[in-house]
């Protein structure tokens, strides 16, 4: 079974600041993991992804993530916030090797609100 | 960049009547689509896997009667909410596996339902 937990169900950050939103994970083999952003009443966008290869991934608007398997984090991390970054943030994760299954396991989510 | 699409964006409907769902992946195919629902300040919950061409697989708890999928073609899948209720009241959020470019899903704008 896989699963992801974000500690964290709310960050409030500094606009100019750096902000860390945390997350965790579990899968029985090698983990794809994901960070999607929602906002207000959408659906969830893609932001970045670790599937394999270095373990600093960069992805949009200016969000990047760090895999850190020994302590099987994927924390989402970006140098300067702004407040337009305010929303909610999932991670999530599927383990590579659930075959046919394909299905991402999120996490509970976290809202960022950084303060003006 | 993936665009998957959902229509209608929002519905309210009166206790007793059915709903359909629309998720459309426009620039590429989709052999696999999910179905989610999202209640307020809440994570995603899996409602169902569909795939093309064949019957869907439902998460546990979830009646498969009373919200019908078909995934007729590789880039339609539909979810049809039979016979609402207030309880049915929710956000429902589809999104598409796309194989090329690294197993991502790709997530539509969501569809806000609202049974009275």
């Amino acid at each position: 079974a896989q699963s992801v937990a974000q500690p964290e169900d709310q960050v409030n950050v500094a606009e100019g600041n750096p902000l860390t939103v945390k997350c965790t994970y579990s899968v029985s083999g090698n983990p794809y993991l994901f960070w999607y952003v929602q906002y207000p009443n959408r659906g969830l966008q893609f932001l970045l992804k670790y599937i394999t290869g270095d373990n600093l991934v960069k992805g949009s608007y200016g969000f990047e993530a760090e895999f850190n398997k020994s302590q099987t984090s994927f924390h989402l991390k970006k140098p300067s916030a702004l407040v337009s970054d305010s929303a909610l943030y999932f991670c999530a994760v599927r383990d590579f090797n659930s075959g046919s299954a394909r299905q991402l396991t999120f996490g509970s989510g976290t809202q960022l609100t950084v303060l003006p | 960049g993936a665009v998957v699409s959902q229509h209608p964006s929002w519905v309210i409907c009166k206790s007793g009547t059915s709903v359909k769902i629309e998720c459309r992946s426009l620039d590429f195919q989709a052999t696999t689509m999910f179905w989610y629902r999202q209640f307020p300040k809440q994570s995603l919950m899996l409602m169902a896997t569909s795939n093309e061409g064949s019957k869907a697989t439902y998460e546990q708890g979830v009646e498969k009667d009373k919200f019908l999928i078909n995934h007729a073609s590789l880039t339609l899948s539909t979810l049809t909410v039979t016979s609402a209720h207030p309880e049915d009241s929710s956000f429902y959020i589809c999104s598409a596996f796309r194989l090329a470019g690294a197993q991502t899903q790709y997530f539509g704008p969501g569809t806000r339902l609202l049974v009275l």
